[in-house]
């Protein structure tokens, strides 16, 4: 099983928008609506900001939205804000029963 | 509100067994949810180890099977992990979750919506 693959950094400057890629296969992306992303701090665990692809968590920000097209997920954050830098990854169910993760991104608020 | 907490030794030997427990407060791991485990080694990204039921029904990474056996003690409300033979390469964070699934034909893993703090384990040689 090979990870998901996802850019290993983006920059943004506040009040923009970004979006981070998530590319799988049709075997978990592509063929499961199982797709969740997390953010994690430095020393933290990571926490769940979107699940089934286009869920908000609860008391995630409407800033932040997921959506899916074909082996990609994106995951989208509107109106930067210095307190969203961090590491981002992405989650899907694979069949085995298994889960891949991304190998995360790093958003740097500029 | 569900709280998870990872505990055991923070240093291991090189091919010996790692071995941690997940103490569960808040919820009681009889009602359901999998409950599973996620490692990330320092500076790199996550990685999933496996899960498992109350029932004891286990669902492991098929690249560490061979190496991992998880557990569940629900008169203690917890669950745990070990992985034999353990390397440098099994240096991580450990963090425990819960784990929303459906089981129609099979078992789906939904998302992670609760995690513990995460437990470092250091393998030495």
């Amino acid at each position: 099983q090979s990870a998901l693959t996802q850019p290993a950094s983006v920059s943004g400057s506040p009040g923009q928008s970004i979006t981070i890629s998530c590319t799988g296969t049709s075997s978990d992306v592509g063929g499961y609506n199982y797709v969740s992303w997390y953010q994690q701090h430095p020393g933290k665990a990571p926490t769940l900001i979107i699940y089934d692809v286009t869920e908000r968590a609860s008391g995630v920000s409407t800033r932040f939205s997921g959506s899916k097209s074909g082996n990609m997920a994106s995951l989208t954050i509107s109106g930067l804000q210095a307190e969203d830098e961090g590491d981002y990854y992405c989650c899907s169910y694979t069949s085995s029963p298994s889960v891949l993760f991304g190998g995360g991104t790093k958003l740097t608020v500029l | 509100q569900v709280h998870l907490q990872e505990s055991g030794p923070g240093l291991v030997k090189s091919s010996e067994t790692l071995s941690l427990t997940c103490a569960v407060s808040g919820y009681s791991i009889s009602k359901g949810y999998y409950w599973g485990w996620i490692r990330q080694p320092p500076g790199k990204g996550l990685e999933w180890i496996g899960a498992i039921h109350y029932s004891g029904k286990t669902y492991y990474n098929p690249s560490l099977k061979s190496r991992v056996t998880m557990s569940v003690d629900t008169s203690k409300n917890q669950f745990s992990l070990r992985v034999n033979s353990v390397t440098a390469a099994d240096t991580a964070v450990y963090y425990c979750a819960r784990i929303p699934h459906t089981a129609v034909v099979t078992t789906i893993f939904h998302y992670v919506d609760y995690w513990g703090q995460g437990a470092l384990v250091t393998v030495s040689s």
